[in-house]
């Protein structure tokens, strides 16, 4: 089975505090994702990555940084929290460039105080 | 890009069928995928389709109509565990697009 682990499940931060967000796999998959999810608005891509030192944006980049040093890390990047960014954080990974199939993180929430 | 539309909430009895329907707007077609998410949990790949007509795996039913730009996700013999939100996406290049989702409350 595909493993997808989110570093923190739930944390509380301050307005303007610098945000780590980590995502590990364990199946050699090529591209990852990080996905805000809110209420009534579904999921939105943030950020992707195809390979590794490889990153593109997604449909909501503001605010938002990442980093993909190693193929089985993707790292989200908030570098000043802001309370619009309290939201659930969801990582997914495929193998597949055309897939109808990722494999998600239990997500980590995050409120921004 | 892409938009897909699905309705927000259905309820429904345990035993009974509910349909869930997704239209799309995408540039660049290629399948239409289902997700079901419980309370709490993290997002798990139901089915795709991409070519025309009805997948089935067990209880629940996948269709797609590519001319109409309209799939939908039937869930038979509704129970207890099927209560959670169920999210129809598109994949593009790399990427994977989602609808707001439906949440799907199953009663007694």
């Amino acid at each position: 089975d595909v493993k997808v682990t989110q570093s923190s499940r739930y944390l509380v931060k301050r307005t303007g505090e610098k945000v780590f967000l980590e995502c590990v796999q364990d199946m050699d998959h090529e591209n990852m994702f990080w996905y805000r999810q809110d209420p009534g608005l579904g999921l939105r891509l943030i950020y992707f990555s195809y390979d590794v030192k490889m990153k593109e944006k997604g449909d909501i980049p503001e605010g938002y940084s990442v980093s993909r040093e190693k193929k089985e890390r993707f790292s989200l990047i908030l570098e000043s929290a802001s309370t619009n960014q309290t939201s659930m954080y969801l990582c997914a990974t495929t193998s597949q460039g055309r897939s109808g199939e990722l494999f998600f993180g239990e997500g980590s929430r995050l409120t921004v105080l | 890009g892409q938009s897909l539309e699905q309705p927000s909430e259905v309820t429904a009895v345990e035993g009974a069928i509910v349909q869930i329907n997704c239209t799309y707007q995408t540039s660049g077609f290629y399948g239409l995928s289902w997700y079901q998410q419980h309370d709490g949990g993290a997002p798990t790949f139901l089915s795709y389709n991409a070519l025309d007509g009805l997948e089935e795996t067990g209880r629940f039913s996948s269709f797609l109509s590519r001319s109409d730009s309209y799939g939908y996700l039937l869930l038979q013999e509704l129970q207890m565990k099927d209560s959670a939100s169920y999210f129809c996406a598109v994949p593009g290049d790399y990427k994977l697009s989602f609808g707001a989702g439906t949440t799907v409350t199953v009663r007694a």
